[in-house]
Formats: C-alpha cells, structure tokens, sequence
C-alpha cells in the first residue's frame, strides 16, 4: 500500500534561512512525487512535482525537491526562506503500478513557519 | 492549468440537515475529485466523479452519505447528507487536465463546514 510520511508537524525558519520539510513515502513500484502549498482559508497550490530524470527538481516561488530513491524521500527546500512561505505544506505520492489512475495519498502536512 | 471556483465558500449548518457544494471548472475535464479535509488533518479522498457515470467511492464513504452529480465537463455537486459535528470539514474538490497518471491536480478554494 502507498503511503506517505511527513515527520515534522511544523518547522520554524528564520527569514533568509534556508527550509527544509521533510518527506518520506512508501509505494509498490516506482513513484510520482507531488509537493502542494495550502495558504490560510485558500486550496491547495501545485508546486512541482518529480516523474523522472533529473532526481532535483525546481518548482513554483522558488522552490526545489530532491528525489532520493535509496531513502525513499522528497524533502522540499528553498535557499532562503520568505515570511510570505508560511503554509501548510502537503507531500503526496502516486504509485505508477497504481493502475491508470491511481489515487493520490497525502500527507499529513507540515506547517511551515517563517519568522522576520 | 484550471481555474476551479466552489459555492458556497462556508456555510454552518444545523445537525440532520444536507448541504450541497457545487463546483465549477473553467475548462472541460475527465476526472474531479472530491476530498474532505478534517481540522488539522490532511486530505481524504471522498470519491471520484467522472461525467457519463455514476461516482467511484472510496472506502469509508457511501453514495447515501455522499450523493455527487456530475452533469456536465466543467460541473460537479458533493451532498453531505444527514448532517453531525463530525462532518464538520473543508471540503476541496479537485481535477486532473489530460489522464495521464503523472498529472498534477488542481484545487478549488475548498468549502469549509461547520455543522452544530
């Protein structure tokens, strides 16, 4: 079964530093990663996502993930953290033996909290 | 991309009542979703609503509970039937452009629900 893992309830950052949210999945086969961004009272955000190729991959606001297959993570970073980050921030994962559609699992979020 | 608008944005509704939530895409599409996302948890598929045939639920969630309609490519309603506290939750729909199981998922703002 899928599944995914984001062991950090909320992570607090210093504006300028760089962040880190952590995230860790399970699946069958080979796996499409998706990192979504969920500001106060608005829906989810697409940010970027991993397919294939090129383990890091750059997304929306400046943001990047590295795919590490032999740690089964996908933690998102950004170099230099803005107040305007903070958000919950959701990992999910998609099993690509999962079927021609299989369902996307999310995690449970992680608050980021970015202070001046 | 696609630009997803969900009525009502809120609403506080009395126990053993029902509410409908409509959601509204800019372009046509094959796939929308329907997620709940409980206070301070992440998000749970409800069901999967596909024009042309009846609603795939997952497993927890009934068509009694939870009727959906989808009339049309750009349209889908989500029933919360028979109301209690504990179906007190924002409800997000979503879809898929193209139907290739790498595809990102866009968000509506997502309906928040507080039932007394």
């Amino acid at each position: 079964a899928q599944s995914v893992a984001q062991p950090e309830d909320q992570v607090n950052v210093a504006e300028g530093n760089p962040l880190t949210v952590k995230c860790t999945y399970s699946v069958s086969g080979n796996p499409y990663l998706f990192w979504y961004v969920q500001y106060p009272n608005r829906g989810l955000q697409f940010l970027l996502k991993y397919i294939t190729g090129d383990n890091l991959v750059k997304g929306s606001y400046g943001f990047e993930a590295e795919f590490n297959k032999s740690q089964t993570s996908f933690h998102l970073k950004k170099p230099s953290a803005l107040v305007s980050d903070s958000a919950l921030y959701f990992c999910a994962v998609r099993d690509q033996g999962g079927g021609s559609q299989g369902n996307l699992i999310f995690g449970k979020g992680t608050k980021l909290s970015v202070k001046p | 991309s696609a630009v997803i608008s969900q009525k009502p944005s809120r609403d506080i509704c009395q126990r053993g009542t029902s509410l409908t939530i409509q959601c509204q895409v800019d372009s046509q599409v094959t796939m929308m979703f329907w997620y709940r996302q409980q206070p301070g948890q992440s998000l749970t598929l409800i069901a999967t609503a596909n024009q042309g045939s009846e609603a795939t639920y997952e497993s927890g969630f009934v068509i009694d509970k939870f009727p959906i309609s989808r009339p049309n490519l750009t349209f889908s309603t989500l029933t919360v039937s028979n109301m209690s506290p504990e179906d007190s939750s924002i409800y997000l729909c979503s879809v898929e452009i193209g139907n290739l199981v790498y595809n990102e998922q866009f968000f509506g703002p997502g309906t928040r629900l507080t039932v007394l």
